[in-house]
């Protein structure tokens, strides 16, 4: 079974920093590319981040571009969201999501259960 | 970037009733064009993906189609458990976008 569990989410000042992870399981790792996606409270979907399954292909939407750095350990599982500069409107909850290929270029077809960032001071 | 909207962004409609959303590409995005159904208090889960392959089990009443900028998705015969928030998405390229999201409840 296919899981991928979302960490640490916490209330943080504007201008502050957070890593987040997903530990992943139940599947290949490193066949997959994986996806942050965010979701403001009450709020609609927001592609935040991809990283192919290598890690040589990177992309971030525009509202977080050169404030976010996403990376990945095919060794032992995981993905990260390393978050700086942080703002209001990065107040979310994260889901980090399996692509159903390698290279990002295909649906999401796994979600973890999300992980809260509140920035605020 | 390619902008999605859809319509309508809400709905209320009864059981047994025939559903309809849509979806509009500003630009054309062949058939790279995902739906999602998020449940209140639920994670998303992918629906349809190629615009119109129904993912495993899903159930029949729901469908897809379209190509190009425009794109439906119809619930055949509306059921309780179909109250959710659906969003379609683009993935032909990034940014992979959502459209806002159409919330479905009942009547």
């Amino acid at each position: 079974e296919v899981q991928l569990v979302e960490s640490g989410g916490v209330v943080v000042q504007p201008g502050g920093s957070l890593r987040l992870s997903c530990a992943a399981s139940g599947f290949t790792f490193d066949d997959y590319a994986l996806h942050w996606v965010r979701q403001a409270p009450g709020k609609g979907l927001e592609w935040v981040s991809l990283i192919s399954w290598d890690g040589s292909s990177i992309y971030y939407a525009d509202s977080v571009k050169g404030r976010f750095t996403i990376s990945r350990d095919n060794s032992n599982s995981f993905v990260y969201l390393q978050m700086n500069s942080l703002r209001a409107e990065d107040t979310a909850l994260y889901y980090c999501a399996k692509d159903i290929g390698g290279s990002g270029s295909y649906p999401l077809d796994h979600w973890g259960r999300g992980t809260l960032v509140t920035v605020s001071s | 970037d390619i902008q999605m909207t859809q319509s309508p962004s809400s709905l209320f409609a009864s059981v047994g009733d025939r559903v309809t959303i849509t979806c509009r590409a500003s630009q054309g995005i062949a058939n790279y064009l995902a739906w999602y159904q998020q449940k209140p208090g639920k994670v998303p889960k992918l629906l349809i993906s190629g615009a119109s392959t129904l993912q495993s089990g899903v159930p029949s009443r729901f469908s897809a189609r379209g190509y190009g900028t425009d794109f439906t998705l119809t619930i055949s015969s509306l059921q309780p458990e179909d109250v959710a928030t659906y969003y379609c998405q683009k993935y032909n390229r990034v940014p992979y976008t959502f459209g806002q999201g159409t919330k479905l409840e009942i009547k």
